[in-house]
Order: C-alpha cells, then structure tokens, then sequence
C-alpha cells in the first residue's frame, strides 16, 4: 500500500526566506508526483508535476524535485511572501494501484 | 487547461437526508474521476475511483451504501451521502483523468463542504 509522507508537517518563517518542503512514497513505481496547493476551504491549486522520467520540474519561484528510486520529492520556494501562506501537498499516481495519493501535508506560514 | 466543475460548493442538511455532489469535466471526456474526503487540518483521502459505465470501486473502509457514486457518462460523476449524520460533515472533492492525456495530471474540482446539523 503506497504511503506518502511530508516533513514537517508545518512550517513558520520570515518573509524573504528559501524553504524547503519535503515528500517520502513507499512504493517507487509511480507515473508522477504532484505538488498542490490548498488554502484554507478551498480546493487545490495544481503547482508542479513531475513525470516519474524526470528529475525536476520548475516554475517561477517553485522548483521540485524528484528521486523515484529513494522515494523522495522537494519543493523548493525561494524569496518566500506572504501570499505563499497555505496547505502543501504533494501526490503520487500510479505504481500497483494506480491511484492519486495523497501525502499528510505541510503548512506553511509565511510572517511578513 | 482542463476544468473540472463541482456543485454545490457548500451545503448544510439536516440530519436523516440525503445530498448529492456533482462533479462535471467541462471541456474533457474523463474515464475516471475520483472522490476524495478531506477532515480539518487534514491531507485528502481517497474514497473511491469511478469508471464511466461500470461501479466504483471503493477504498477500504469507505460504506459503498453510504457514498452512492454513479459515473453514468464521460462528463459527469455524482456522489450521494445518504442519511447523512454529523460524522458524514467534511469537505468532499472530486477530480477527473483527461482521458487523451494518458495517465497525465488530474484536475480537481473546486470541493464541496458538507455540514450536516
């Protein structure tokens, strides 16, 4: 049963900061990961996706990572705002159960 | 890019009815949706995968006589609380696979929050 993990679970830094977030799956055999935002009552907010031939992705300030042999994603924001401010997650699609899930999440909050 | 369309955005019911979400790909033909319950403070748990023309297949855990979901064509997949009670209060999203692009990323709708009084 695939399993996702983020770390850490929340996050409080200054404006301006670089941050890492970090996503741990189980089972390697993935089609791609996802990194989404949510913010508070709302949906999701696609950010990145990376196909599991890829080793990264980039878009603007966001940039994420990915090490399907190791089990392993990063999203890196650098110059952090406060409009960063939300709910992460990442998500993995496929392997065996070619299903979307879903890791535990990050908050983060960004102080200006 | 794609747009997944979720109705109603909120709803509030007694205890005892019935709801129904809907959720519309509007300008793709989606063979598979998903729905997903999310709790407060909480990550997105898969309920169930819905495949156009046959039944869902539920997670583990999920009552299928409970969340009713009926994936009757390519664009639209429902999902019904029946007698709903508190604990069925929580926010409910759904997302559509574009059935061109493969195994590709799936676009979610906008969430339904459910509070059952």
């Amino acid at each position: 049963k695939q399993e996702v993990t983020q770390i850490p679970a929340a996050l409080s830094v200054p404006e301006g900061e670089n941050l890492v977030l970090n996503c741990s799956f189980t089972d390697s055999a993935i089609y791609n990961l996802q990194w989404f935002r949510q913010d508070p009552g709302k949906g999701l907010t696609s950010l990145l996706l990376i196909q599991s031939s890829q080793r990264e992705q980039t878009s603007g300030r966001l940039n994420a990572s990915l090490d399907k042999s190791s089990g392993r994603s990063t999203l890196y924001i650098a110059a952090s705002q406060p409009g960063d401010s939300a709910t992460y997650l990442c998500a993995v699609y496929g392997g065996a159960t070619n299903k979307l899930i879903f890791g535990t999440g990050t908050l983060l909050a960004v102080q200006p | 890019g794609a747009v997944v369309s979720q109705h109603p955005s909120r709803v509030i019911c007694k205890s005892g009815t019935s709801v129904k979400i809907e959720c519309r790909s509007l300008d793709f033909q989606a063979t598979t949706m998903f729905w997903y319950r999310q709790f407060p403070k909480k990550s997105l748990m898969l309920m169930a995968t819905s495949n156009e023309g046959s039944k869902a297949t539920y997670e583990q855990g999920v009552e299928k006589d409970k969340f009713l979901i009926n994936h009757a064509s390519l664009t639209l997949s429902t999902l019904t609380v029946t007698s709903a009670h508190p604990e069925d209060s929580s926010f409910y999203i759904c997302s559509a696979r574009d059935r061109r692009k493969g195994n590709e990323k799936l676009f979610f709708g906008s969430g339904t929050q459910l509070s059952v009084l």
